[in-house]
């Protein structure tokens, strides 16, 4: 069974700053996908960012970016130029494609707010 | 394009009781999963369904069950409520055809069970 560890229930960052959330995971499988998803107040849960396991190369979105670290079952999440809408809670995700496909394992989330 | 639309939003049952929440996938979608978010446990997989058939199961109680209608709209039902059935439900969709990873989420519906 696939585990997803996010050691940081709480972060704060000054408005325009960059802040970096953590996240790391525990899996058999090669190949798999993993996810940042953001869920404001409102709780529409809105996906940030995808990485597939197999692409070395750090996935980008804008101000979102990641470090994926595949030896060390690492994913982390960078935000740039925090802006006060960033304010929400944060759940890194997991999905493999063995007999757990198309299910995602979450983190426990990180609540990060932008302060002005 | 309309987003995954859930109903009811919010409701208040009463221990023993059954409830049935509804799914409706952006269109073309025809894959629909169910996620239950509570404070303690956090987000946890219920059911995954595609094309009417359940394809993936998560670890609860018999007492929670899904289907799945030719439209792609669903449904779960919860018999005999517990307390600790008090949760955000959280329903997915994707889209149809191979595996692409990416769900898309509802507002959810709000349960508490007194």
């Amino acid at each position: 069974a696939q585990t997803v560890t996010q050691s940081q229930p709480e972060m704060s960052v000054q408005e325009a700053e960059t802040v970096t959330l953590s996240c790391t995971y525990d899996t058999s499988e090669s190949n798999y996908y993993l996810f940042w998803y953001k869920q404001p107040p409102s709780r529409q849960m809105i996906l940030v960012i995808r990485q597939e396991a197999y692409k070395q190369q750090n996935a980008t979105e804008n101000r979102f970016s990641v470090n994926f670290q595949k030896a060390a079952k690492s994913f982390s999440l960078k935000i740039s130029d925090s802006q006060l809408g960033d304010t929400a809670m944060y759940f890194c995700a997991f999905m493999g494609f063995s007999g757990s496909a198309r299910q995602l394992t979450f983190g426990s989330g990180t609540q990060l707010t932008v302060l002005p | 394009k309309a987003g995954v639309t859930q109903t009811p939003r919010y409701l208040i049952k009463t221990r023993g009781q059954q409830v049935t929440l509804s799914c409706s996938p952006i269109s073309g979608h025809r894959s629909v999963s169910w996620y239950q978010q509570t404070p303690g446990q956090g987000l946890q997989f219920l059911f995954e369904y595609f094309s009417e058939t359940q394809r993936n199961k998560g670890n609860f109680p018999g007492r929670f069950s899904g289907r799945q209608f030719s439209n792609s709209r669903s449904e779960m039902n919860v018999s005999t409520l517990e307390l600790g059935d008090s949760a955000l439900y959280l329903c997915a969709s994707s889209r149809t055809g191979e595996y692409t990873g990416e769900l898309f989420f509802g507002e959810g519906s709000r349960l508490t069970v007194l």
